[in-house]
């Protein structure tokens, strides 16, 4: 069964600290993986993706990893502020068929206090 | 920012109403979805459309239906509202040429309450 599972399921860090996000997933075959965060009351936003062969990428304070062996990505995020307390989403998309098919993770509620 | 938009933003409505919710993008994008997200949840696709005149339900059993008139528009509706329809609906669109790409545009959400 294709799922994407995350932890922590929440979080509180303190402003200016970092953090690291985890999320796993048995989706296969697996086509690419993206972070989304979701403000409170807001609609999720892609903040970066992740392909096969990629391992890094940095999106200013965001930086995520992938380790396809394991099946197995971080989003690391950098001097926190404020304005990052959101739920962060994981979101495996399978290459299954033509049309693709997404998996969402159930999020990460970070809360970042001052 | 994404160029979509969902209305209304909130609804309290009584058990038994019918209830539309809308939403509509200026992207040009063929493929619009709506999204049930309840609070802790996953989100689960309760419909998608990858065009006009095609819609199809999701992987989430709704008794919601959708329509696909014009490109832009994708409106959901509640034919008879029920407490258990309380939740928050996400409706998203994503351009053709991105095949497998995952990239979803998200409105902001349309918080639906029924008591």
């Amino acid at each position: 069964k294709n799922q994407v599972e995350q932890s922590p399921q929440s979080l509180i860090i303190l402003e200016g600290k970092n953090c690291t996000l985890q999320c796993n997933y048995t989706v296969s075959p697996f086509s690419n993986l993206r972070w989304y965060k979701q403000d409170t009351g807001r609609g999720p936003v892609s903040l970066t993706i992740m392909t096969f062969s990629e391992n890094t990428k940095s999106n200013g304070r965001y930086t995520a990893t992938l380790d396809a062996d394991t099946k197995q990505s971080s989003l690391h995020i950098t001097a926190s502020q404020l304005s990052d307390s959101a739920s962060y989403i994981c979101v495996v998309s399978d290459r299954g068929s033509t049309l693709g098919r997404l998996y969402f993770g159930r999020g990460t509620q970070l809360t970042v206090w001052p | 920012e994404a160029d979509i938009y969902q209305t209304p933003r909130y609804l309290v409505i009584g058990t038994g109403k019918k209830i539309t919710l809308e939403c509509s993008q200026t992207m040009g994008h063929d493929k619009m979805y709506w999204y049930q997200q309840d609070p802790g949840m996953e989100l689960h696709l309760i419909h998608y459309s990858y065009g006009v005149n095609s819609t199809e339900k999701g992987d989430l059993s709704s008794e919601s239906t959708v329509s696909r008139i014009r490109t832009e528009h994708f409106p959901l509706t509640l034919e008879s509202a029920r407490p258990s329809h309380t939740s928050q609906y996400l409706c998203a669109s994503s351009h053709s040429g991105a095949v497998n790409t995952g990239e979803l545009f998200f409105g902001e959400g349309s918080r639906l309450t029924v008591l």
